[in-house]
């Protein structure tokens, strides 16, 4: 296991179609997290999981998005609904929560292009 | 609230200058936690330094170093002799100890001339 790993890396999608993407975090982490970036600005905070519970989700969350994390495994990310200010990477990233917060290692991200 | 300002849109430096990148936050929090990430071209965040609100220690790392000072909620990031390979945007975020997500900046884009 050399990293999270996210797929796809890329997509484009109609407006109005449902995409999910999908993110493998590091083995044994037990936190993920999902974070949206647009073009010139840092990583904005979507949601996380403590193994497999939904314990936040921002208010940038809206109900078009949903979050799933079965088993506490890998995570996938769905948009329904897709609308052009979606376009944005979308990135996932792990880390091992031990009572205090430690680093977050992030994926590559999935790009995603609503046209 | 938690916030980050990375006052410095974007630098460009020629190959083997020194660069210092500037990262001031915001918190109530007297616990918490500061970080510095690389995101080159490809797009992964690539994690560089953790450093938590006890320690004021500056750090280096190589041509990396790193100064903490508490007194101006700063946490500026330097880089020696920089190398082409440094060109990258890079970031640096907050968060609370025992925190649920990370507060980030919006970044410096670092450009290094050969």
């Amino acid at each position: 296991d050399t990293g999270v790993s996210q797929n796809p890396r890329h997509k484009i999608t109609k407006r109005g179609q449902n995409v999910t993407f999908r993110c493998d975090p590091i083995s044994e982490h037990n936190r993920l997290y999902w974070y949206r970036q647009t073009l010139g600005q840092g990583p904005e905070f979507l949601t996380y999981f403590q193994n497999e519970a939904q314990l936040e989700k921002s208010r940038l969350l809206s109900d078009r998005f949903s979050a799933e994390r079965p088993k506490g495994s890998f995570s996938t990310l769905e948009i329904q609904r897709t609308e052009q200010g979606d376009s944005a990477m979308y990135l996932c990233a792990s880390s091992l929560e031990l009572g205090v917060n430690t680093e977050a290692f992030f994926g590559q991200g999935t790009r995603l292009t609503v046209v | 609230a938690q916030k980050v300002t990375q006052a410095q849109t974007e630098i460009s430096v020629v190959e083997k200058e020194d660069v210092t990148l500037d990262c001031v936050y915001e918190t109530r929090d007297t616990t918490y936690y500061l970080f510095w990430y690389k995101q080159p071209p490809s797009g992964e965040l690539v994690f560089l330094i953790r450093r938590n609100s006890f320690d004021e220690q500056n750090e280096i790392s190589g041509r990396y170093s790193w100064n903490f000072q508490k007194s101006t909620s700063s946490f500026n990031f330097t880089i020696t002799a920089s190398q082409v390979v440094d060109s990258a945007v890079y970031f640096c975020a907050l968060s609370e100890y025992t925190g649920n997500q990370f507060y980030f900046g919006t970044g410096t884009s670092l450009t290094v001339i050969p």
